[in-house]
């Protein structure tokens, strides 16, 4: 069955780690995406990707980085930086382009990282 | 700030009678609207898409209104089943589909 994969489902980092969330999809996606929730708002991108190689920052990228060096594959590192890390993170894809081609995204179950 | 607002965190429908769920938005350039269905400890689940040329779009008991004057969409269930006990969120983009705008989520219960 095609999917999108998101590992571990908790996670859970030290103050002053890096930790690296895991996304993979089968799906021949080209587009990836980052979400954060938090208990009463809304998703919130972090980052997407259109292509292999390419990514752009989305509105809280700040303390945040990605990679996409595979197209099946759009790892999340939550770096140090990031101040208030605890959240539920969501990783998306989709088939890219425009509104007129592009189909929904289809989202993954989630990791939610605690700090300990 | 908020470009997607659902301002009603929660409601509570009987089953067989409709459940309208609302989204107002603040930016004009949206031009495609969706509504996505979540569960508890899963990822959201696409449920229906408009454009903004279309003003409503049907797939089987669900129903996307739009009216664009009003920055204003809402989702119609009808009926209403338990099964349909979710959180919805409706997203909004503009015409390059790049960035998709969530907004908080409007948690539905069917009752029995």
């Amino acid at each position: 069955d095609g999917g999108i994969t998101q590992s571990p489902k908790y996670l859970f980092r030290k103050e002053g780690q890096n930790v690296t969330l895991s996304c993979e999809q089968n799906l021949n996606h080209d587009a990836m995406y980052w979400y954060r929730q938090d208990p009463g708002q809304g998703l919130r991108l972090i980052y997407y990707s259109q292509i292999v190689n390419d990514f752009q920052k989305g509105d809280i990228a700040e303390g945040y980085s990605v990679s996409r060096e595979k197209k099946e594959s759009f790892p999340l590192t939550v770096t140090s930086a990031q101040k208030n890390p605890t959240a539920f993170y969501l990783c998306a894809s989709s088939t890219g382009g425009d509104i007129y081609s592009n189909q929904p995204q289809h989202f993954g179950d989630g990791t939610r990282l605690s700090i300990l | 700030d908020q470009q997607v607002k659902q301002n009603s965190p929660s409601l509570s429908v009987q089953e067989g009678r409709i459940s309208i769920l609302n989204c107002d938005y603040t930016n004009s350039m949206f031009d495609y609207f969706l509504w996505y269905k979540k569960y508890p400890a899963e990822g959201p689940t696409f449920l229906i898409s408009i454009s903004s040329i279309k003003d409503k779009n049907e797939d089987g008991r669900f129903t996307v209104f739009l009216n664009k004057s009003a920055k204003h969409l809402s989702l119609h269930i009808v009926p209403s089943q338990p099964g349909d006990s979710a959180v919805y969120f409706c997203a909004a983009s503009d015409a390059t589909g790049n960035q998709f705008y969530f907004g908080t989520g409007t948690s539905l219960t069917v009752i029995p």
